[in-house]
């Protein structure tokens, strides 16, 4: 239990759809980051929140957008929802934007059909 | 996207035995860290690994960080089925500090363990 929870759990939308996805931090940590982690392969980085601005994103398209709220708690929105789309979004907290003990949620299950 | 190289892929080992997985990368990193992932759930953090050199242990688990900070390991011993999973590592805080917080995963090690 690292006590960052992820909502919801599982999902499916259809191509060019619109998907939101919800993360609360440990407690005390203010530091939230998303991966997307297709089938067999390793977390890729999305991008990090850090007092409510975004610091640092991997390499993905801006489609791809979030926000952290005053709670330190995080959404991640993804537009014109494309097939590869389809993956276990994680979310991920630490304490500070140099933390580097990261804990991770349980994980959204993104289907797009 | 940059991926650390982890071997071995996969382990078939049977229930007693030491396993040994280990992780390169071309880039320096600060912080290395390894996690077990069961199926449908997250990545959980076993060990983290902050000074190079530093040999650290959780139980039956050791890691060490790389002396050239490119480098960690991880070691099991005497397994038991309840070990069976993904592991993952992952560096962080390349040289320049510029990236704490992110992490670059390698592509997991798949666990087996036959009672």
């Amino acid at each position: 239990e690292t006590g960052v929870t992820q909502s919801p759990t599982h999902l499916i939308k259809t191509r060019g759809q619109q998907v939101t996805l919800r993360c609360s931090s440990q407690s005390g940590h203010n530091t939230v980051s998303w991966y997307q982690q297709a089938l067999g392969q390793g977390p890729q980085f999305i991008f990090q929140y850090y007092r409510e601005e975004e610091n640092g994103r991997g390499n993905f398209p801006p489609r791809f957008s979030g926000l952290q709220f005053p709670n330190y708690s995080s959404e991640l929105n993804v537009n014109a929802l494309e097939l590869d789309d389809s993956a276990l979004y994680l979310c991920a907290s630490s304490l500070g934007a140099s933390g580097n003990t990261i804990y991770f949620g349980e994980g959204s299950w993104l289907t797009v059909v | 996207g940059q991926q650390l190289n982890q071997s071995p892929q996969s382990m078939f080992i049977q229930e007693g035995e030491d396993v040994s997985m280990n992780c390169t990368s071309s880039s320096i990193f600060n912080t290395w860290l390894w996690y077990k992932q069961d199926p449908g759930e997250g990545p959980v953090l076993l060990i983290a690994l902050y000074k190079a050199g530093e040999l650290t242990s959780n139980g039956r688990l050791t890691a060490q960080f790389g002396i050239t900070r490119k480098d960690s390991f991880l070691n099991i011993s005497a397994s038991i089925p309840s070990d069976v999973g993904i592991y993952f590592c992952a560096g962080s805080g390349n040289a320049g500090g510029t990236s704490y917080g992110k992490l670059t995963f390698g592509q997991g090690t798949i666990l087996t363990v036959h009672p």
